[in-house]
């Protein structure tokens, strides 16, 4: 069964303090996958999508890698404004767009 | 600018009576999907569409239904709510199969 599960559920940092998020999936037929970052009362916003193990893209203090298994977010010197959850979702391979989402990592950064 | 909007944004109604949340987005999608949101299960797609006049069930269909007449329009309708519908409610749209999506707002539904 396809399966996306994120580590940890919460996590506190204080500001400055770098850390990663992890995304690990089980899903046949990958054709992509996506990192979402969802603000309280808002919809998920889009950040990165990643194709292949082995890529690598950045955004601000941001950094999404991918291997076979897993993804990794990682967050250089947080700021409280990088409080969030973030989710990641695959798509499979057969169908529409059929996303399938973690239940997301709730971080909080405090000053 | 771009977005995807979503109306109304919080909905209490009764067990039963029919309601419909609207869904239009501005930037020409083929591509739609209705979400809904629970603690601890995350997002699960309940329907999509592909284009006009052609949908598709995704993971949770039952008690939903939908349609597409228009592109930029994609409505959620509930002919029957239950309690077990309470729930946040998201719809997406993108410009291809597999390219990011963006969001509505939400909206936040309780069915008494």
């Amino acid at each position: 069964e396809d399966q996306v599960t994120q580590s940890p559920e919460a996590l506190r940092l204080q500001e400055g303090e770098s850390s990663s998020l992890n995304c690990s999936y089980t899903v046949s037929g990958l054709r992509g996958l996506f990192w979402y970052r969802q603000d309280p009362g808002k919809g998920p916003e889009f950040l990165f999508t990643l194709y292949s193990a082995g890529e690598e893209k950045e955004k601000e203090r941001l950094k999404a890698t991918l291997t076979k298994k897993e993804s990794f977010l990682h967050i250089t010197a947080p700021k409280p404004e990088d409080s969030a959850t973030y989710l990641c979702a695959v798509h499979k391979h057969t169908g529409f767009q059929k996303l399938v989402f973690g239940t997301g990592t709730r971080l909080l950064v405090s000053p | 600018e771009a977005q995807v909007t979503q109306n109304p944004r919080y909905l209490i109604t009764v067990t039963g009576k029919k309601l419909t949340v609207t869904c239009s987005q501005n930037m020409n999608h083929e591509y739609m999907s209705w979400y809904r949101q629970d603690p601890g299960l995350g997002l699960r797609q309940i329907y999509y569409s592909m284009n006009v006049e052609v949908t598709d069930k995704g993971d949770v269909p039952e008690g939903y239904k939908v349609s597409r007449k228009e592109k930029r329009n994609f409505p959620l309708i509930l002919e029957s709510p239950s309690p077990n519908q309470t729930s946040l409610y998201f719809c997406a749209s993108s410009f291809g199969t597999n390219t990011e999506a963006f969001f509505g707002q939400g909206t936040r539904l309780t069915v008494v």
